[in-house]
C-alpha cells in the first residue's frame, strides 16, 4: 500500500519558469515531509522539509507548501534552471515511525 | 570527505552467492538505514539501527542480515542471492530518529545473474 503518491512521473518546464511538483499522502499520522533530489547514479540529496505545524517553508528558489486537510504538498522551484533537471522524491514520516515513506518520484526536465 | 559512503558501487554476481555491502558515515549520526530501490523505482526501508541497536526490521527475507559494528558503520550481508535481489541499495543516516533529515549514500547497484 503506497502511502505517498506522486502522480506525475515527469514534468518539462522552460528555464526561468516555475516548476511545481505535487505529492499526496494517505496516512494522517505523517507529520514531517521532505523533498529529495536525485541525479542518475547518485543517492537522493535532501532539498527541503516541512513540519506539519507549518504550511509553508522557503529556502532560496525552493518553497514547499503543505495542505494538511487535503493531505497534499507541493514543491515550487522558481526560477527553474537546467541544473534542476533530476528526479524529485517526496517523502513523509510520522513521529512514531523511523523510516521515510517515499513517493515514486517525478522526473523534472528544465529546458533552455 | 564523503558524508555517507558505500562500497562497492557496483556488484555483479551469480545466483546463490553470498555478498556484503558496506556503509560508513562520518557525520556523527546515531541512526543508520538501509533502503532498497527496486525496478519500479520505489525506495523502501529495509532496516534501521540506532546506536547499534536494531529498531526497524521490515518484511525482508532472512537471507538479508544487517550488522552494525559501531555507530558509524552499517553493513548488509546477503546470503544465497536470488535474481529478485537485483536492485539499488541505499544506505542513509540521521542524527536521531524524530523528525530528522536522512542523508543518503551514492547507492550500490547489485545485479544478480
Amino acid at each position: 500500500d503506497q502511502q505517498v503518491k506522486q502522480n506525475s512521473p515527469s514534468l518539462s518546464v522552460q528555464e526561468g519558469r516555475i516548476s511545481i511538483l505535487n505529492c499526496d499522502y494517505t496516512n494522517s499520522m505523517f507529520d514531517y515531509f521532505l523533498w529529495y533530489k536525485k541525479y542518475p547514479a547518485e543517492g537522493p540529496t535532501f532539498l527541503i522539509s516541512i513540519s506539519s505545524i507549518k504550511d509553508k517553508n522557503e529556502d532560496g528558489r525552493f518553497t514547499v507548501f503543505l495542505n494538511k486537510s487535503a493531505k497534499h504538498l507541493s514543491l515550487h522551484i522558481v526560477p527553474s534552471q537546467p541544473g534542476d533537471s533530476a528526479v524529485y522524491f517526496c517523502a513523509a514520516r510520522s513521529s512514531s515511525g523511523y523510516a521515510l515513506n517515499f513517493g515514486k518520484g517525478t522526473s523534472l526536465l528544465v529546458t533552455p | 570527505d564523503t558524508a555517507v559512503s558505500q562500497t562497492p558501487k557496483y556488484l555483479v554476481t551469480q545466483m546463490g552467492n553470498d555478498k556484503s555491502i558496506k556503509c560508513e558515515q562520518n557525520l556523527g549520526h546515531d541512526t543508520m538505514y538501509w533502503y532498497k530501490q527496486d525496478s519500479k523505482k520505489f525506495l523502501k526501508i529495509m532496516f534501521s539501527y540506532n546506536n547499534k541497536e536494531l529498531i526497524i526490521n521490515e518484511t525482508v527475507p532472512n537471507r538479508f542480515s544487517p550488522k552494525s559494528p559501531d555507530k558509524a558503520h552499517l553493513n548488509l550481508h546477503i546470503n544465497s542471492l536470488e535474481l529478485g535481489d537485483s536492485a539499488v541499495y541505499f544506505c542513509a543516516s540521521s542524527l536521531g530518529t524524530i523528525q530528522e533529515t536522512q542523508y543518503f549514500g551514492p547507492g550500490t547497484r547489485l545485479l544478480v545473474l
